[in-house]
């Protein structure tokens, strides 16, 4: 079973604070890394796929940033906004199989 | 087709009795996942298939908990003889391989399974 760990396990921001979490994951055999944004009452939504060391990717006030040969991942947030209240999950892709969830980090932002 | 579909959205059954969930992926997806999710973790892998191939199930899961995808599209997940302990809420998503498997997954919006 893979170990994914993901820190804070929650987070409470106001609006317009910036926050970053954290997504540590064994670095061999490593072939992928995806990002989702799991908002209540709903499924959850794709952010990112990573694959190459060093990748930076940016959607919006949303960028994650990806290291494979320590074997963790940064996802941050800029001027967070209450619609970004959600659980963060990452999950890393290990010999094109199967995805294995962190248990998420749980943002809460409120104004 | 707008995206992946799970029927029921919600049951509740008392214990030891057998339910059945179906999950309808997107139709070009030849990839299918089913997840269990419980409060405060996240995801748990219970099985997928490639086509109507079941290529991975859980160690985790008993031999209570049996999925099928016979023609490749729609899939079901059977629990037999549920127990307390199978209250979650059952995931399926869908995907196409890409190249090494690296195309993001598609999540339907879940069974909640309540035993009582």
């Amino acid at each position: 079973i893979l170990n994914v760990e993901q820190s804070p396990q929650s987070l409470h921001v106001q609006e317009g604070d910036s926050t970053n979490f954290t997504c540590s994951f064994p670095s061999s055999n490593f072939y992928a890394l995806h990002w989702y944004r799991w908002e209540t009452a709903k499924s959850p939504e794709a952010l990112f796929v990573m694959t190459l060391n060093g990748d930076e990717k940016k959607k919006g006030r949303i960028s994650a940033t990806l290291n494979t040969k320590e074997g963790y991942s940064y996802l941050y947030i800029k001027g967070s906004q209450p619609e970004d209240s959600a659980t963060y999950l990452c999950a890393p892709l290990e010999a094109a199989s199967k995805l294995t969830f962190g248990t998420g980090t749980r943002l809460q932002v409120t104004l | 087709d707008t995206g992946v579909s799970q029927d029921p959205r919600h049951k509740i059954t008392k214990r030891g009795q057998n339910v059945t969930f179906r999950c309808d992926p997107i139709s070009e997806h030849n990839r299918l996942y089913w997840y269990r999710q419980t409060l405060g973790q996240g995801p748990e892998f219970l099985t997928y298939f490639q086509n109507e191939a079941q290529l991975e199930k859980s160690r985790l899961l008993s031999d209570r908990f049996s999925a099928e995808r016979p023609k490749g599209s729609f899939s079901t997940l059977e629990i037999q003889r549920t127990e307390q302990g199978d209250s979650a809420m059952y995931l399926c998503a869908s995907s196409t391989p890409g190249t090494g498997g690296m195309t993001e997954a598609f999540f339907g919006q879940g069974t909640r399974l309540t035993v009582v």
